[in-house]
């Protein structure tokens, strides 16, 4: 199954770090990792991507596996407007192959 | 930057009937990207174009889907015939050539058949 694999929601307190997994077992050489977030009714938002080293942003970092079989996405202080669902995507950006998500839920 | 549009937003259409949805990307963006989605579930692609021409398309674009980009600009995706299992978002994106790894996404077309 070419789809990746993460947890169906999480939970973060405000300000706090958070930390979302996918796995991405079956992952090509030439495959990037994609992240976006969506929020309700609209369209998805680019957060981060990488191939195989770190990642950093002004949104987030990008942690990936050594074997690039998993990454993490890591929010460094959780904010209320970080709400959304989390999507880890694999593929060229001809051809994004996006699973079901996590949904952040973020308590202030 | 005013970013990718789509149009209409919303749709509610019978059963039967053809529509159609409308995307602009973002000036200068050579290409252009259509996926659906269904409540609960990520993204699935459809389709991509560089410039006019259609290079990819996904086996869920059956033979009642149509897309075009006449001129390498705006995009139009026809569905003729349309069944309930076709109510979705139709989402819109556009990439430039250069920093081929990011896409950006409109706020999407749903489509409601009724």
């Amino acid at each position: 199954d070419a789809k990746t694999t993460q947890p169906n929601s999480m939970e973060s307190n405000e300000e706090e770090p958070v930390h979302l997994p996918c796995n991405h077992s079956t992952i090509s050489g030439t495959d990037y990792i994609h992240w976006y977030r969506q929020l309700p009714s609209q369209g998805p938002e680019y957060v981060i991507h990488g191939l195989t080293s770190n990642v950093n942003n002004r949104m987030a970092s990008l942690a990936i596996a050594e074997d690039r079989k998993s990454s993490t996405l890591i929010l460094h202080r959780a904010t209320l407007r970080d709400a959304a669902v989390y999507y880890c995507t694999r593929g060229s950006a001809r051809q994004l192959t996006f699973g079901s998500g996590t949904q952040l839920t973020v308590l202030p | 930057d005013t970013g990718v549009s789509q149009n209409p937003r919303h749709k509610i259409t019978k059963r039967g009937q053809n529509v159609t949805f409308r995307c602009d990307p973002i000036s200068e963006h050579n290409r252009l990207y259509w996926y659906r989605q269904t409540l609960g579930q990520g993204p699935e692609f459809l389709t991509y174009f560089q410039n006019e021409a259609q290079l990819e398309k996904s086996r869920l674009l059956s033979d009642r889907f149509s897309a075009e980009r006449p001129k390498g600009s705006f995009s139009t995706l026809e569905i003729q015939r349309t069944e309930q299992g076709d109510s979705a978002m139709y989402l819109c994106a556009s990439s430039p050539d250069q920093g081929r790894n990011t896409i950006y996404f409109g706020e999407g077309s749903w489509l409601t058949v009724v």
